[in-house]
């Protein structure tokens, strides 16, 4: 079955800096979204985008946030100057017209 | 707007018993219905999923669940639960095809005692 790949699994940054977590989608999805879940808490929706731009965002993805589907294949989401909190597992999702979401496998971010 | 609940936080089990993880969501109409577990520190791994038809679904790891439409539940199942099981489980919403996003439940996270 198709999968939906991010990388790197676990990235460890320095606060105020930036840093890139990638994703590559299904290849024929055309729906792609950013999902965060906090140590120890639920999910929560970040962002999603279509059709190369932002259909729908979060409270959470304020300025600092980011994303970006540089080429045919790639979805990334940027954090600009990353605080403590932004420590998370992030979670690349894609999904057909109107069916199904494949979520990736994750990228865990820790900000020291 | 939809919502996912779990409505247990924690559950406790030994192991070889049955298993049962409570699901309920509030939607319009019949969503898409998944089962995601998650062992500490790692992703997600969809253990099921429900579409459409057969309102008993089976997955990997012996799960299965069943949905209710006259209760708004998809409940997970597992008749005898192994030591390995001892991880989190959310449910999940897919209204996508209500133009609505990916909700998932709160998660239970289930301990399995030897």
């Amino acid at each position: 079955e198709p999968e939906v790949t991010q990388t790197p699994s676990h990235q460890v940054t320095q606060m105020g800096q930036e840093v890139i977590l990638r994703c590559v989608p299904i290849s024929n999805h055309l729906y792609f979204y950013w999902y965060r879940q906090i140590l120890g808490q639920k999910v929560e929706f970040l962002v999603s985008f279509y059709n190369n731009e932002i259909s729908e965002k979060s409270e959470i993805f304020d300025d600092q946030f980011s994303v970006e589907r540089p080429d045919g294949s790639n979805f990334t989401l940027k954090i600009r100057s990353t605080k403590l909190e932004d420590s998370a597992m992030y979670f690349c999702a894609s999904s057909a017209a109107n069916y199904g979401y494949t979520f990736g496998s994750g990228t865990r971010l820790t900000v020291v | 707007a939809q919502s996912v609940t779990q409505p247990d936080i924690h559950i406790t089990v030994s192991e070889g018993a049955s298993l049962e993880l409570r699901c309920n969501y509030s939607y319009g109409a019949t969503p898409y219905l998944f089962w995601y577990v998650q062992s500490p520190g790692q992703g997600l791994q969809l253990l099921l999923k429900y579409f459409s038809g057969d309102t008993l679904v089976q997955g990997i790891k012996g799960f299965e669940a069943e949905f209710k439409r006259s209760q708004s539940s998809f409940n997970l199942r597992k008749p005898s639960v192994h030591w390995s099981d001892a991880a989190e489980y959310f449910c999940a919403v897919d209204g996508s095809n209500y133009g609505q996003n990916f909700v998932f439940g709160p998660g239970t996270r289930l301990s399995v005692l030897p």
